[in-house]
């Protein structure tokens, strides 16, 4: 189906390299949001985009995080210089409006694993 | 912090109705109520929001009471598949971050 797309499904990283997430929202919806997963507990937000602008960070938790979705599309989550820290799912959801009364689809998430 | 209390876990047979009730006595008037499910290595799973009113969809019922203080998804037959955490949301009022919390793990057994 035309879901939440997310890539890759799995990452293992050496601490210090830089990574790379994707994620592709369902067609036409506006609204863009990242998620942390940390082993055992809940998602806990990121950030939030809305076509293209970045319009919450809040959630980032160091500078070496930053998120980008140039185009009102495709999103992009880098990790700079990773820590072990770092090692989590990260989740992407897109909704049609920011809206509260709209729901957020998320992907399947990336497992990120730092060595 | 989450908005909500939830009971830890939950076990419920195969074919019977799963009630999960959720707390959430600080619930501003123009906020949702969520709920979310997530099955093991997947994303969270989207069931069902409301307001003030009952709502009912293809998955599951969702009870609000009148005071808007405390709600019940009901699973009506719940399967084996229906094994996973449901969370229970009250989305900001900014009407962006879901706040999740731990959620209640649902146990279903034959």
């Amino acid at each position: 189906g035309a879901g939440v797309s997310q890539s890759p499904r799995y990452k293992v990283a050496k601490r210090g390299q830089d990574v790379a997430l994707r994620c592709d929202p369902i067609s036409g919806h506006v609204s863009l949001f990242w998620y942390q997963q940390a082993l055992g507990q809940g998602p806990e937000f990121l950030t939030y985009f809305q076509n293209e602008a970045q319009l919450d960070k809040s959630g980032l938790p160091s500078d070496r995080f930053f998120a980008e979705r140039p185009e009102g599309s495709v999103s992009t989550l880098k990790i700079q210089r990773t820590q072990q820290e770092d090692s989590a799912v990260y989740l992407c959801a897109s909704s049609l409006h920011s809206q509260s009364n709209q729901p957020q689809h998320f992907g399947d998430g990336t497992r990120l694993s730092i060595l | 912090d989450a908005k909500t209390t939830q009971p830890t876990s939950m076990d419920c047979a195969e074919g019977r109705a799963a009630n999960l009730p959720c707390n959430h006595s600080t619930i501003s008037g123009n906020e949702y109520v969520y709920w979310y499910r997530q099955i093991h290595s997947q994303g969270p799973q989207y069931i069902i929001h409301g307001l003030k009113n009952n709502e009912t969809n293809e998955m599951a019922s969702l009870i609000i009471t009148e005071d808007r203080k405390s709600s019940t998804l009901i699973l009506p037959h719940a399967t084996l598949r229906d094994t996973a955490v449901y969370y229970c949301i009250v989305r900001d009022q900014a009407g962006t971050a879901l706040i999740f919390g731990k959620g209640t793990t649902l146990s279903v057994s034959s």
